[in-house]
């Protein structure tokens, strides 16, 4: 069973530039939650996504920022015009249901932006 | 969700418990105990939860006291791979967002 694939793991961007980060959770799960780590900081949540249906996405900042689960693909997360304090690791879980995230999430790897 | 205190650092001899403290003194009778781990530039990876029972699984050891107000996260034999920043996680059972502190910073050496 392949885990929560996020790609790409690195990804540079000059101050501007558009920045897409994408997350296909792990096979059977239908829920997706993204999460921002800023260095040396914890992880703080941004948004909840079911397929077609944002769920809460009050730990997004109000503009930029954008995220989606369509019904066929991975779930994406659109940073527009990055500036450098965007420069981050963002982390991608999911569950098979919201109840179930009682047991745990399953986090990917990370993509690493760095804004230059 | 209740806020957590953990120490900043710890160190632990490989092969010795590491026992990882943590308060939450405003934890409602709702809430859960979840423990995390984020080894370096990993993802974060899912320990163990509990309400008020102790819990065990084949990764450690949950111990809850009985008042609640704080617990203690316990890894029978730490090994070099147990390195990696531990966070306590308070958290209602419907709830689904993870509010990740500092953690605490904990380092098994030879």
């Amino acid at each position: 069973n392949a885990g929560v694939m996020q790609n790409p793991r690195h990804l540079v961007r000059r101050r501007g530039q558009e920045a897409r980060l994408r997350c296909s959770p792990m096979k059977g799960h239908s829920h997706v939650y993204w999460y921002r780590q800023l260095p040396e900081e914890g992880l703080k949540f941004m948004v909840y996504l079911q397929k077609e249906n944002i769920i809460d996405e009050s730990g997004m900042p109000k503009e930029r920022f954008s995220a989606e689960f369509p019904k066929e693909g991975p779930s994406i997360l659109r940073i527009q015009q990055v500036v450098r304090g965007d420069s981050a690791a963002y982390f991608c879980a999911s569950s098979p249901s919201q109840t179930e995230t009682n047991y745990g999430y399953t986090f990917g790897s990370g993509t690493r932006l760095t804004v230059v | 969700d209740a806020k957590t205190t953990q120490p900043t650092s710890m160190d632990c001899a490989e092969g010795r418990a590491a026992n990882l403290p943590c308060n939450h003194s405003t934890i409602s009778g709702n809430e859960y105990v979840y423990w995390y781990r984020q080894i370096h530039s990993q993802g974060p990876q899912y320990i163990i939860h509990g309400l008020k029972n102790n819990e065990t699984n084949e990764m450690a050891s949950l111990i809850i006291t009985e008042d609640r107000k704080s617990s203690t996260l316990i890894l029978p034999h730490a090994t070099l791979r147990d390195t990696a920043v531990y966070y306590c996680i308070v958290r209602v059972s419907s709830g689904y967002a993870l509010n990740f502190g500092k953690g605490t910073s904990l380092l098994v050496t030879p």
